[in-house]
């Protein structure tokens, strides 16, 4: 069985760009996750989704952080403005439904200058 | 906040049995204990789950004391394919379980010596 696929895999930009990471998640994966990962802790819940529905998103700064699921099945998350601080791993993994284990894909890892 | 807390850093010697100690004492009763892993540049990898009882898979060994304020996860013959940032998870149902919750702390990293 296929991973969960992200893209890209590494991404620079400067400060107070714009920037958007994609996730294609495993098939039949009715519940996605976002997190991010700084450099030295441990993954970070940004946001949940179940199908196309948000279950929680109350970790995801929403003044420059958005996600959307639109059919339900793949998700994208964007930052803008990016900010130094949003330096770190943004990772995506789905599961069968919110009650099983996630499956995480590599990342995409954003340096911002 | 991470309801855990593991050591920083171990060392194994390759083929021996790798210990992972984790401390949950505020786990609930309806509260699992997860451990994943990350080898570096990864995604964190699944490894085994529990709530009362010692559970074994391909991958480890969980072992859960009693009172399960604490857990071990158990490598039986380490190799070097095995260094990685270990992660013991306690996984918090909320919206009346319907959903669950994963609060990853820093973890353990297990360095496999040669």
């Amino acid at each position: 069985e296929a991973g969960v696929a992200q893209s890209p895999r590494y991404k620079i930009i400067e400060k107070r760009q714009s920037v958007a990471f994609w996730c294609n998640p495993i098939s039949g994966h009715a519940t996605l996750y976002w997190y991010q990962q700084i450099l030295g802790q441990g993954p970070k819940l940004l946001i949940q989704f179940q199908n196309n529905g948000v279950v929680d998103d109350s970790q995801l700064p929403k003044d420059r952080f958005s996600a959307e699921r639109l059919k339900g099945v793949d998700s994208t998350l964007k930052i803008q403005p990016a900010k130094l601080e949003d330096s770190a791993v943004y990772l995506c993994a789905s599961s069968l439904d919110p009650t099983g284990y996630g499956n995480f894909g590599n990342g995409t890892r954003l340096t911002v200058t | 906040d991470a309801k855990t807390t593991q050591p920083t850093s171990m060392d194994c010697a390759e083929g021996r049995a790798a210990n992972l100690p984790c401390n949950h004492s505020t786990i609930s009763g309806n509260e699992y204990v997860y451990w994943y892993r990350q080898i570096h540049s990864q995604g964190p990898q699944y490894i085994i789950h529990g709530l009362k009882n010692n559970e074994t898979n391909e991958m480890a060994s969980l072992i859960i004391t009693e009172d399960r304020k604490s857990s071990t996860l158990i490598l039986p013959h380490a190799t070097l394919r095995d260094t990685a940032v270990y992660y013991c998870i306690v996984r918090v149902p909320y919206y009346g379980g319907a959903t669950n919750k994963l609060i990853f702390g820093t973890g353990t990293l297990l360095a496999v010596q040669p």
